[in-house]
């Protein structure tokens, strides 16, 4: 069965760091891009940016640059989205998706990030 | 990059038909877009993709025969005939644009679907 798994839910301080991770099996990890989706309570999905684990290139969407870092390790199958600084405002569900074909499949359960002081 | 609209909410009494829309933005009529099927408390998951000629490739997995597609001008529908419980979720329509550097990804704001 192809599934991503997410690492749990995080409760940090505003200006503290964070890394989560995603890890796919059942398929040839290095074979599909993962991309990062964002949800921000009561919202819909933004897209963050997209990773190819087979070389570590990545894009990110124009609001998201410079916000967050995504990067991956092809040997244990594992992408991450990570913060050097959270903003209480990066408070969402975290989703990461393989892109399969042209499309989002399967998602990640999702971890929610919870920023507050 | 186009914008994708969808109405907030819409609604349906069990075992009745519905059909969500998703509308591209103006100079993106030939844009395919995937549906995403997303219940309370979970992820997304893949429904389908749909262009002017109707469904891209397969449907997700699991996706009953009751939910079809359609795609007009700027307009892609979802349909959901039979409508059961499990069926109440938020729907998101998606579609890329660009390529390498260049690439993203837009969503629409989703539409609510309550079963009655």
């Amino acid at each position: 069965e192809v599934q991503l798994v997410q690492s749990g839910a995080e409760v940090k301080k505003p200006g503290e760091s964070l890394r989560i991770s995603c890890k796919g099996s059942g398929y040839s990890f290095t074979s599909y891009w993962i991309s990062w989706v964002r949800q921000m309570p009561g919202k819909g999905l933004e897209w963050m940016g997209r990773i190819d684990p087979s070389d570590s290139y990545t894009n990110y969407s124009p609001s998201f640059q410079g916000h967050v870092t995504i990067s991956a390790d092809k040997s244990i199958s594992t992408a991450y989205l990570q913060w050097s600084s959270l903003k209480a405002s990066d408070t969402a569900m975290y989703y990461c998706a393989r892109l399969d074909f042209d499309w989002f499949d399967p998602w990640g359960q999702g971890t929610l990030v919870t920023v507050s002081s | 990059q186009p914008v994708l609209t969808q109405p907030p909410s819409a609604s349906a009494s069990l075992g009745a038909s519905v059909t969500l829309t998703c509308t591209l933005s103006s100079g993106y009529s030939n844009y395919k877009v995937d549906w995403y099927q997303q219940r309370p408390g979970k992820g997304p998951r893949f429904v389908m993709r749909v262009g002017t000629g109707g469904i891209v490739g397969s449907k997700g997995d699991g996706i009953p025969d009751r939910f079809s597609v359609l795609g007009s001008g700027l307009n892609r529908y979802l349909t959901i005939k039979n409508i059961q419980e499990e069926d109440e979720s938020d729907y998101h329509c998606g579609a890329d644009h660009g390529s390498g550097s260049n690439f993203t990804w837009v969503f629409g704001g989703g539409t609510k679907l309550t079963v009655l």
